[in-house]
């Protein structure tokens, strides 16, 4: 598609349990970003992928988070034993060089919120 | 590390003033600056995109500088309307396909 689309909009969690995020890129772009946004706007970036190999991992939490991007299949974030820190606003985004440009795309995001 | 700052962090005006909203770096070693807009519980929209080797972009009633050597952008808003009113964030990217680091944004809010 021409949009970046997440899903589900929003999603609530106990302590502990486990959230599933989704992401489907625009249509064309071979590379994903999933970001985290916390209070006062603070970003964090999380992970990208290049098709479906990561490209960069340096700020996803060793612990608990796993991310996939496979053929054929809308990318995923994956929070195993939630945490109340993890209430925030996730965020995908997706590129794909054109015109000079590397622009990214952002989705509407998901709200998780752990109780 | 690359630190973005962005100034002020909130501004509220009336209608039809031009304003200037503020983007710090700390590393000038950038190869691309965004500026986008964010309304409250929505995500984010692009607004412009500066390369590392431009002066400036204009879209509109918006137009975006880079002073790349001095670490400093602006983002430059004419005649400001109420629908202008939205969080506006700028991001800086270290390489083509690199994440993009965020300031904490400014919030903007015009009034009639």
């Amino acid at each position: 598609g021409e949009e970046v689309a997440q899903t589900p909009k929003h999603l609530v969690r106990g302590e502990g349990q486990k959230a599933k995020l989704y992401c489907a890129p625009i249509k064309g772009h071979s590379y994903v970003f999933w970001y985290q946004q916390v209070l006062k706007n603070e970003f964090k970036f999380l992970i990208s992928f290049q098709n479906e190999n990561v490209f960069d991992e340096t700020g996803m939490p060793k612990e608990r988070f796993s991310a996939k991007c496979l053929p054929n299949s809308p990318c995923s974030l994956e929070i195993q034993a939630t945490k109340l820190e993890d209430s925030a606003v996730y965020f995908c985004a997706s590129s794909q060089y054109s015109s000079g440009d590397y622009e990214q795309y952002f989705g509407p995001g998901t709200r998780l919120t752990v109780t | 590390k690359q630190e973005v700052t962005q100034i002020p962090a909130a501004l509220s005006v009336p209608e039809g003033e031009n304003l200037v909203l503020n983007c710090s770096f700390t590393d000038s070693a950038i190869y691309n600056l965004q500026w986008f807009r964010q309304d409250p519980g929505k995500g984010l929209t692009s607004l412009l995109l500066i390369q590392s080797s431009q002066r400036e972009q204009t879209s509109g009633r918006l137009n975006a500088s880079l002073d790349k050597s001095s670490g400093r952008s602006t983002l430059y808003i004419a005649a400001s309307q109420p629908g202008d009113s939205a969080t506006y964030l700028c991001a800086v990217s270290l390489g083509g396909y690199n994440k993009l680091i965020f300031g904490a944004g400014t919030r903007l809010a015009v009034h009639p």
